[in-house]
């Protein structure tokens, strides 16, 4: 069965520093990885995925993430945080080959409080 | 720009109601997911479907069950609701083809008193 964690309930970070939000997953094969964010009293919205190819992937809002097939991680970085990157922010994972009807499991999410 | 809506932001209910949580889509998306979410328990999968009168169970059924009568429209229903079904519902649409992401409704607030 596939899973992911997120091992961090929350991140605090000081504005302009580098924010790191931490994935970590289980599939039998090879995955497909996603991250989302979620503004208060909002739906998610999608930042970015992996599927195949290079390794670093960049995405919206000045955000990155690097797949680790070696570690099984997908961390979620970006160099310099705004105080308006205070979201909470889900990791996903999907195996292509076992995942029926396109499910994706979700990490519990890890809310990141930026300071000004 | 992909929009899906939920018909209610916030519905308060009473234990032993059905309850009718309605879902639609603008963009032809073949797949349309149900989640709740809980606090430190992210996002699970209560059903899916894979297009029009399609159905599967996701994660957490149990209590809940599903209508896709229409390709943008996919209904939630709590037969007869419970307080631990007091919760963030989130319904998300996505094309078929492989990798492409989900997105997601604003949510609907339930609480089942």
């Amino acid at each position: 069965a596939q899973s992911v964690a997120q091992p961090e309930d929350q991140v605090n970070v000081a504005e302009g520093n580098p924010l790191t939000v931490k994935c970590t997953y289980s599939v039998s094969g090879n995955p497909y990885l996603f991250w989302y964010v979620q503004y208060p009293n909002r739906g998610l919205q999608f930042l970015l995925k992996y599927i195949t190819g290079d390794n670093l992937v960049k995405g919206s809002y000045g955000f990155e993430a690097e797949f680790n097939k070696s570690q099984t991680s997908f961390h979620l970085k970006k160099p310099s945080a705004l105080v308006s990157d205070s979201a909470l922010y889900f990791c996903a994972v999907r195996d292509p080959i076992k995942a029926a009807g396109n499910k994706l499991t979700f990490g519990g999410g890890t809310r990141v409080l930026v300071k000004p | 720009d992909v929009k899906v809506t939920q018909s209610s932001r916030y519905l308060v209910k009473r234990t032993g109601e059905k309850v009718f949580l309605e879902c639609v889509q603008d963009m032809d998306h073949e797949n349309m997911f149900w989640y709740r979410q809980d606090p430190g328990l992210g996002l699970r999968l209560i059903y899916f479907s894979y297009d029009v009168k399609m159905k599967e169970k996701g994660d957490i059924p149990e209590g809940y069950s599903v209508s896709r009568e229409k390709k943008e429209r996919f209904s939630l229903i709590l037969e007869s609701a419970s307080t631990n079904q007091t919760s963030m519902y989130l319904c998300a649409s996505r094309l078929r083809l492989a990798g492409n992401e989900q997105f997601f409704g604003p949510g609907t607030r339930l609480t089942v008193l």
